[in-house]
C-alpha cells in the first residue's frame, strides 16, 4: 500500500528555470516529511523538511510547500542547476515515529 | 569523510544462496535502519535496530530474512535462501537519536 505518491516519474528543466516536484500522502497521521536527492551509485541525501504545523519551509533554493487539507506537498528549485539533476524522494513519518515511508521518486534533468 | 558504509556495493548471488550485506553507521550513531528499494518503488522500511537489540522489525519479510547489530561490528542483515524477488538496493542509514537518518551508498543485490 502506497501511502507516499510522486505521481511524475521524471521532470525536464532548463538552467535558471523552476523546477517543481509534486507529492501527495494518503496517511492523514503523516506530520513530518522530507526530500532527499539522491545520485546514482549513493544513497539518498537529506534536502529539506517541513513539519505540519507549517506551510512553507524555505532553504536557500529551495522551499517546501505543504498542503494539509490536499495532503499534498511540493518542492520548488529555484534557479535550476544542472547539479540539480538527481532523483528526488518525497518521505513522511509521525513526528514519533522513525519509519519513514517514501515516494517512488522523481527524476530531474536539468538541460544546459 | 567518516559517513555511513556499507558493503559490498554490489553483490550476486545464485537462487539459494545466502546473501550478507554489511553497515558501518556514521561514528557516534547507535540507531541503525535498513530499507529496501525494489525497481521502480520507493524506499521500504525493513528494520530498526539499537545495539544487540532489535527494536522494530515489521518491515521484514517473515522467512529467509535476519539482523542484527551486535556489540563490535557492523549491522549485518542476512538473507537465506535467496530468490530472484529479493534483487533489490538495499539501504542502511544511521541516526544519533530517533531522528535525521544519514543513508549509506547501499548495496545492490542482484539473484540470477
Amino acid at each position: 500500500d502506497q501511502q507516499v505518491k510522486q505521481n511524475s516519474p521524471s521532470l525536464s528543466v532548463q538552467e535558471g528555470r523552476i523546477s517543481i516536484l509534486n507529492c501527495d500522502y494518503t496517511n492523514s497521521m503523516f506530520d513530518y516529511f522530507l526530500w532527499y536527492k539522491k545520485y546514482p551509485a549513493e544513497g539518498p541525501t537529506f534536502l529539506i523538511s517541513i513539519s505540519s504545523i507549517k506551510d512553507k519551509n524555505e532553504d536557500g533554493r529551495f522551499t517546501v510547500f505543504l498542503n494539509k487539507s490536499a495532503k499534498h506537498l511540493s518542492l520548488h528549485i529555484v534557479p535550476s542547476q544542472p547539479g540539480d539533476s538527481a532523483v528526488y524522494f518525497c518521505a513522511a513519518s509521525t513526528s514519533n515515529d522513525y519509519k519513514l515511508s517514501f515516494g517512488a521518486g522523481t527524476t530531474v534533468t536539468v538541460r544546459a | 569523510n567518516a559517513g555511513v558504509m556499507q558493503n559490498p556495493r554490489h553483490l550476486v548471488r545464485r537462487r539459494g544462496q545466502e546473501a550478507r550485506l554489511r553497515c558501518s553507521p556514521m561514528k557516534g550513531h547507535s540507531h541503525v535502519y535498513w530499507y529496501r528499494q525494489l525497481p521502480e518503488e520507493g524506499l521500504k522500511f525493513m528494520v530498526y535496530l539499537q545495539k544487540e537489540n532489535i527494536i522494530d522489525e515489521s518491515g521484514m519479510p517473515k522467512e529467509r530474512f535476519s539482523a542484527e547489530f551486535p556489540k563490535e561490528g557492523p549491522s549485518i542483515l542476512r538473507i537465506q535462501q535467496v530468490v530472484r524477488g529479493d534483487s533489490a538496493a538495499y539501504f542502511c542509514a544511521s541516526s544519533v537519536e530517533v531522528g535525521e537518518q544519514y543513508f549509506g551508498p547501499g548495496t545492490r543485490l542482484t539473484v540470477t
